[in-house]
């Protein structure tokens, strides 16, 4: 199993690009999330799905945009990027509910600069 | 409401023992976890606790939960360099109008020096 996949590593964006995060998992896991990592707020939830088909808002859903076609994957659209979005970017799935023993994996980020 | 609170930092000396501490506000949280963060990387899942237990012991690591003042502790034996990350403390509300959507503390970050 890769796990939790990720790409690009790195990107640098200008203001007001479109790009799309990618974020696929081989574990046929129900529930994946992103979040976004800033110094000293820790990780704050931009959206989530818990299964094809169904995403839902986070914590700071404005500026990303989410679509959960296939099981596999998550992929984060940032509409027109702004310097506020520079951050690391964490993709995460679960097999919850039906085990919550494992928690979530989280992929290697994403990080993520805007000019 | 939800809210996981962690200190920002601890310093121990190679070979200490280091606690890292978390409160929780939500008492009907089902599951705790504690999550690793190397620099650079993802969060790697140490350990996790029921809330119908306890303690629970992992070689090197010892979690404490005290239910009665919403406190979870991770205790790490022998600290070595390698230990030297942020830790982060999370928490899911499960069963019945649970959404099983973490909720994570803002993480310590463990400095362990010679």
């Amino acid at each position: 199993n890769a796990g939790v996949t990720q790409t690009p590593k790195f990107q640098v964006l200008k203001t007001g690009q479109s790009m799309t995060l990618q974020c696929a998992q081989d574990m046929n896991h129900e529930y994946m999330s992103w979040y976004r990592q800033d110094p000293g707020m820790g990780l704050r939830l931009i959206h989530y799905s818990v299964g094809a088909g169904i995403t839902d808002q986070g914590e700071v859903p404005n500026g990303y945009n989410v679509s959960r076609s296939t099981t596999e994957d998550f992929p984060l659209r940032l509409l027109s990027a702004a310097p506020s979005q520079t951050s690391v970017y964490f993709c995460a799935s679960s097999l919850m509910p039906r085990d919550l023993r494992y928690g979530y994996t989280f992929g290697s980020g994403t990080r993520l600069t805007v000019v | 409401g939800e809210d996981v609170e962690q200190s920002l930092f601890l310093s121990v000396r190679e070979g200490d023992s280091s606690v890292i501490n978390c409160t929780y506000t939500d008492s009907s949280s089902t599951y705790l976890y504690w999550y690793k963060q190397e620099p650079g990387a993802g969060l790697q899942l140490l350990t996790y606790i029921f809330s119908n237990m306890d303690m629970k012991q992992d070689q090197r690591l010892t979690v404490l939960l005290n239910k009665k003042d919403k406190h979870l502790s991770l205790r790490i034996a022998d600290t070595q360099t390698g230990d030297s990350a942020i830790y982060f403390c999370a928490e899911i509300i499960g069963w019945t109008g649970g959404s099983y959507i973490p909720t994570f503390g803002r993480g310590t970050s463990l400095i362990v020096h010679p």
